[in-house]
């Protein structure tokens, strides 16, 4: 089967460090993505990683462990801004086609 | 560039009604996708495209029908709404079916859907 899972709510303080987390089993995997969706609009693209390790993007970083199912986004220096819902997906090919696997999306709340 | 976009954004239909939404891209993808999402469910894929002329179905494709006639333009139709396909719709296209970080799936801006 296919399973992927993360918090589904999240609170933390302007200028704090926030880690969110998702484990994930599925029966094909050839990489993880991290999106960021602001209510009521579109997800757009974080981050990806496909080999073990922290892959770091200014504030942003996703580490990947494969042999665990287990990624994380670390999100430093918070800012109001980033009061978001992440989504954690995976790829999974069966065949050609390429389709990412969701998770539920984790809402993260930034007070100030 | 505009992306990819989405018509229309806000539609309310009685059940029973039909409607098409329609996804269009100008960055010359060759994956086109389909997603609804509810509170608490995620993303879920409804049905996609690999390419002009090609439609398949993805995990919720019951209900609904896609054509892709234009390699630009990707329509979903509800033949007959129905409460349960209240939701947000987010089109998404990618350049290939291998996805890293140089092709990942660019999402519309989505188009909330209200069956009465």
């Amino acid at each position: 089967g296919q399973n992927i899972d993360q918090p589904t709510e999240m609170t933390a303080t302007e200028g704090a460090i926030v880690q969110i987390n998702c484990t994930y089993q599925t029966s094909g995997f050839n990489g993880l993505f991290w999106y960021q969706q602001h209510a009521g609009e579109a997800p757009t693209f974080l981050s990806y990683n496909v080999l073990d390790g922290l892959e770091e993007k200014g504030r942003f970083s996703s580490f990947l462990s494969r042999s665990k199912g287990y990624s994380y986004l670390l999100l430093k220096e918070l800012q109001m801004k980033d009061s978001a819902s992440y989504l954690c997906a995976v790829t999974n090919y069966g065949g050609s086609q390429g389709n990412l696997i969701f998770g539920k999306g984790t809402k993260l709340s930034v007070k100030p | 560039n505009a992306g990819v976009t989405q018509t229309p954004k806000f539609r309310v239909l009685k059940t029973g009604q039909s409607m098409t939404l329609l996804c269009a891209q100008d960055m010359n993808h060759e994956y086109m996708y389909w997603y609804r999402q509810d509170p608490g469910m995620g993303l879920r894929l409804i049905h996609y495209s690999v390419g002009e002329g090609t439609t398949a179905k993805g995990e919720v494709p019951d209900g609904y029908n896609v054509s892709r006639l234009k390699k630009q333009n990707f329509l979903l139709g509800l033949e007959s709404a129905a409460p349960s396909q209240t939701s947000v719709y987010f089109c998404a296209s990618s350049y290939s079916a291998s996805l890293d970080r140089d092709n990942e799936q660019f999402f519309g801006p989505g188009t909330r859907l209200t069956v009465l």
